[in-house]
């Protein structure tokens, strides 16, 4: 998707190890976001960010934590990595709520 | 917090005909999102409604907002295959930056 991209696209991991994703956009905007995409659940919020250094947790952050030491960069680690936290995790950003959000291509991650 | 329920959750239809998604939802809100998803891909945005009475029509698609009933339609006339897709309703979770709340989507079967 222009202007933001995840990256990986695919990992496999084994349960227990930590694993960063990362969301970098060449937006300049100001809001990150990332989500979970589970069948059956739609997309749950997990972390977001209005700033840098800025951050809150979503409906589903445990397990999670992220950080955002630049504009242009959100990452997502997931500590120690369990079964449950297989699926597809979609970055988003936004300037603004008024013009809606922008998702990229979405990680697909699998622990084993 | 925001509940959103959409509805119906599988929908197959034939082309040609007309059909409506419903995406109710729990509290106040004066915006809501419409996207679009095909299997395996990202979030492709297709609707912002940003006030009670919006309407906004893009080809066959029209999504209308009523903020005082808590209700957002996404209307398909004359279907074609082309639209066959799991369709997501999404609002603000609490307002300001934090994110949006995702209906369960509904998946869209046309049929030739």
């Amino acid at each position: 998707d222009a202007g933001i991209t995840q990256s990986p696209r695919h990992k496999v991991t084994e349960t227990g190890t930590p694993v960063t994703l990362r969301c970098h956009q060449t937006e300049n905007h100001r809001y990150m976001y990332w989500y979970r995409q589970d069948p059956g659940h739609g997309l749950r919020l997990i972390h977001y960010s209005y700033g840098v250094k800025d951050t809150d947790k979503g409906e589903v952050s445990d397990g999670y934590s992220v950080s955002r030491s630049k504009t242009e960069d959100f990452l997502l680690t997931l500590e120690s990595a369990t079964s449950s936290q297989t699926s597809v995790y979609f970055c988003a950003i936004s300037g603004s709520t008024n013009y809606g959000y922008t998702f990229g291509s979405g990680t697909r991650l699998t622990v084993v | 917090e925001l509940k959103v329920e959409q509805n119906p959750l599988f929908l197959s239809m034939q082309e040609g005909k007309n059909y409506t998604i419903y995406c109710n939802y729990s509290t106040t809100s004066d915006r809501l999102y419409w996207y679009r998803q095909d299997p395996g891909k990202s979030l492709e945005s297709l609707f912002v409604l940003l006030s009670n009475g919006a309407v906004k029509q893009e080809g066959r698609l029209m999504a209308s907002l009523d903020t005082k009933a808590r209700l957002s339609t996404l209307h398909i006339t004359a279907a074609v295959h082309d639209l066959s897709a799991t369709y997501f309703c999404a609002g603000p979770s609490g307002g300001g930056a934090d994110g949006l709340t995702f209906g369960k989507g509904t998946h869209l079967i046309i049929q030739p």
